[in-house]
């Protein structure tokens, strides 16, 4: 069945440190990939999306790379702050968009 | 900024009633999704929706779940009766015409207790 990892355990980091989150995925070959936030007893949030035949994404401190052979897709925050604390969860969709599929999540601190 | 609503924030109900969750997604979009996230696990999809009809839905969504969008702003999810294993928050989610790569918005959710 599809499945999406990514690092059950919390990440934590110093401000300033660049963090760099996990995403792997098995028998499924998705369209694009998304990175989404989300913070405790809220929606998620879109952050990134990257297509299938694109390698990487940037957007702001944001950076995203996808690497369809490895199966696989790294986010990183470059020059991190408290307020990126949150859990950060990987998404994979299928040509059309119509089912969205989501990792466990990892959760993110930054320490002053 | 254009936000989805959701409506209630919070639904307590016994097992076996019925429920209905609302949601009024971003007034330009035209795909319609529901996700569930039980009390510390992933965000699970449910269902999409497109052009009045259901798009995909996985295999939660079964005979008990139903969606609908009864005019032009809202889309409702209704549980014909709920089970205590159906406590979890529960996201609508809007996205545009841009394509099938559009960036869903989620609401801020519904928590449902089966009591």
């Amino acid at each position: 069945s599809q499945k999406i990892e990514q690092n059950s355990e919390a990440l934590n980091i110093q401000e300033g440190k660049t963090a760099t989150l996990t995403c792997n995925y098995t028998n499924y070959s998705p369209a694009y990939l998304q990175w989404y936030r989300q913070d405790p007893g809220r929606g998620p949030v879109f952050l990134l999306l990257i297509r299938e035949n694109e390698k990487e994404k940037r957007k702001e401190r944001l950076k995203v790379t996808f690497d369809t052979t490895l199966k696989q897709s790294l986010f990183h925050i470059t020059a991190s702050q408290p307020a990126d604390s949150a859990t950060y969860l990987c998404a994979l969709a299928n040509t059309g968009g119509f089912k969205t599929i989501f990792g466990a999540g990892t959760r993110l601190f930054v320490k002053a | 900024e254009p936000e989805v609503t959701q409506t209630p924030s919070h639904q307590v109900t016994q097992m076996g009633q019925e429920v209905i969750l609302r949601c009024v997604p971003i007034s330009n979009h035209l795909y319609f999704y529901w996700y569930r996230q039980i009390l510390g696990q992933k965000v699970e999809f449910l269902v999409s929706f497109y052009n009045n009809e259901i798009s995909e839905k996985s295999e939660i969504f079964d005979d008990q779940f139903s969606v609908e969008r009864p005019d032009g702003s809202n889309f409702t999810l209704k549980i014909r009766s709920t089970k205590l294993e159906d406590s979890a928050m529960y996201f609508c989610a809007s996205s545009g015409g841009g394509g099938w790569t559009d960036t869903q918005y989620f609401g801020p959710g519904t928590r449902l207790t089966v009591l």
